[in-house]
């Protein structure tokens, strides 16, 4: 089955850019989207964007000027770059697989879901 | 935006007790709601989506339900590892499928 692993620095400095990566095995980064969530240390998950397969990127309003994610397929691995980071970036960040489901009720009805996360990685804001 | 609210934001509970834990949404979703477990220092595992519609492997003393705008989420015999934090997240704007402010159910 599917599995995700972060890597990335675990610190970095207020003002640099943020690049992490989920390394995708059992499966091909070309077939599914793919998400990146964060949670501030004690606080709840906060979604930062995805990427669809047809290589399209939604990203959170509230970071959508600092954010990019990508994919590689060759390297079957997907990315995130969050640039000008402060303090408040400080979180633990997990990448997750979006699946899509339909289920047929009264109508057809497609439902996004997270379903396989990597472990999670935490990363730090400091000089 | 969507905006989901959940309540309440703790409980305690004991082994066996029947739980139910309640997610808002801000505007009519439906039944474009998910439900996720997180114990500590893990990450999120998905319980239900749809509304109601249990994920494989999840056991059966979990279930969902709701329409519209309130929805519900609730363990029928809580087990000592289902002492966790509890996430709703909406899934109605495809393109925003922004998450609930979480319920803690810890050990009475």
């Amino acid at each position: 089955q599917v599995q995700l692993q972060e890597s990335g620095p675990g610190l970095v400095k207020p003002s640099e850019t943020l690049s992490l990566t989920c390394t995708v095995s059992g499966g091909s980064s070309s077939s599914y989207s793919w998400s990146w969530i964060r949670q501030p240390p004690g606080k709840g998950l906060e979604l930062i964007g995805y990427i669809y397969n047809s290589g399209g990127t939604k990203y959170n309003p509230s970071l959508k000027s600092r954010v990019t994610i990508s994919v590689d397929t060759s390297k079957n691995q997907f990315s995130l770059k969050v640039s000008s980071v402060t303090a408040a970036d400080t979180a633990v960040y997990y990448c997750a697989r979006v699946m899509m489901t339909t289920v047929k009720t009264d109508g057809y009805y497609s439902y996004y879901y997270m379903d396989v996360w990597g472990k999670g990685t935490t990363v730090t804001v400091s000089s | 935006d969507i905006q989901m609210t959940q309540s309440p934001s703790s409980l305690s509970a004991s082994v066996g007790d029947r739980v139910t834990i309640t997610c808002r949404a801000s505007q009519s979703i439906g039944t474009f709601l998910n439900w996720y477990q997180q114990r500590p220092g893990k990450p999120p595992n998905l319980l239900i989506y749809g509304a109601s519609v249990l994920q494989s492997g999840v056991p059966s003393r979990f279930s969902g339900s709701g329409f519209g705008t309130d929805f519900t989420l609730t363990i029928s015999s809580l087990q000592p590892e289902d002492f966790a934090t509890y996430y709703c997240q909406q899934c109605y704007s495809a393109l925003a499928l922004t998450f609930g402010g979480g319920t803690t159910v810890d050990i009475k």
